[in-house]
């Protein structure tokens, strides 16, 4: 499943597929990137995160990249199990110490 | 190892009280930052911290809000008074320098 652009909040995906979730930025002069997952009830959890000497990172069954031409990030992960389920925001810095979060994607897995 | 630990973790008012929301930072981290989330407007930082000194403050809706770091390991986020408005779910993250921020459980208020 993948969804496109800060405007479209949802994505379904089958358990077992493969996810993408995708983010576009706003400040071409930021150079760190996070992705947090949020859960019901929870607060926002550290995935990943990307500097923009790079343009990919990978982790445990997720891999950020990063397009600084296009300013644009995603959040692929695999084999999606139902756990996966939950709010996904990426974040950029802004001004030193701070960060500018996405609106999120919700995220549903279907067994 | 712990991580950002906050308290309460519901916080039920009436409006007019006093809220003292708390925060315990990552052992060895500088930074903090408190937030609020609301399905409105989403998460808004309110005022980040650098080695104990306030930094931004600019996110403090008005001067009913307060923050303190009395020592490099502990914060505290005030409300007075509360007005049903302020009700959201209060967030903490610690980092060290320009690093990724952890976030702590939050805080639910609910201010009636």
């Amino acid at each position: 499943g993948e969804n496109v652009g800060l405007h479209l909040p949802t994505l379904s995906v089958q358990e077992g597929d493969n996810s993408i979730i995708n983010c576009a930025y706003s400040n071409s002069a930021s150079d760190y990137f996070i992705w947090y997952k949020q859960e019901s009830g929870k607060g926002p959890q550290f995935i990943i995160d990307i500097r923009s000497n790079m343009d990919k990172r990978q982790g445990q069954r997720v891999t950020v990249l990063l397009n600084k031409t296009v300013k644009h990030l995603s959040l692929q992960i695999a084999a999606t199990q139902p756990g996966d389920s939950a709010v996904y925001f990426c974040a950029e810095n802004i001004d030193d110490y701070k960060l500018s979060f996405g609106a999120g994607t919700t995220v549903t897995v279907r067994a | 190892d712990a991580g950002v630990i906050q308290s309460p973790r519901h916080e039920v008012t009436e409006m007019g009280q006093e809220v003292t929301l708390r925060c315990k930072l990552i052992s060895g981290h500088n930074s903090l930052f408190w937030y609020r989330q609301t399905m409105m407007r989403g998460l808004e930082l309110l005022i980040y911290f650098n080695n104990n000194v306030p930094i931004d403050d600019s996110g403090m809706p008005e001067d009913r809000f307060s923050a303190k770091m009395p020592n490099a390991s502990f914060s505290t986020l005030k409300i007075q008074p509360s007005e049903p408005r302020d009700s959201a779910v209060y967030f903490c993250a610690s980092s060290f320098a320009e690093q990724a921020q952890f976030f702590g459980p939050g805080t639910r208020l609910t201010v009636l």
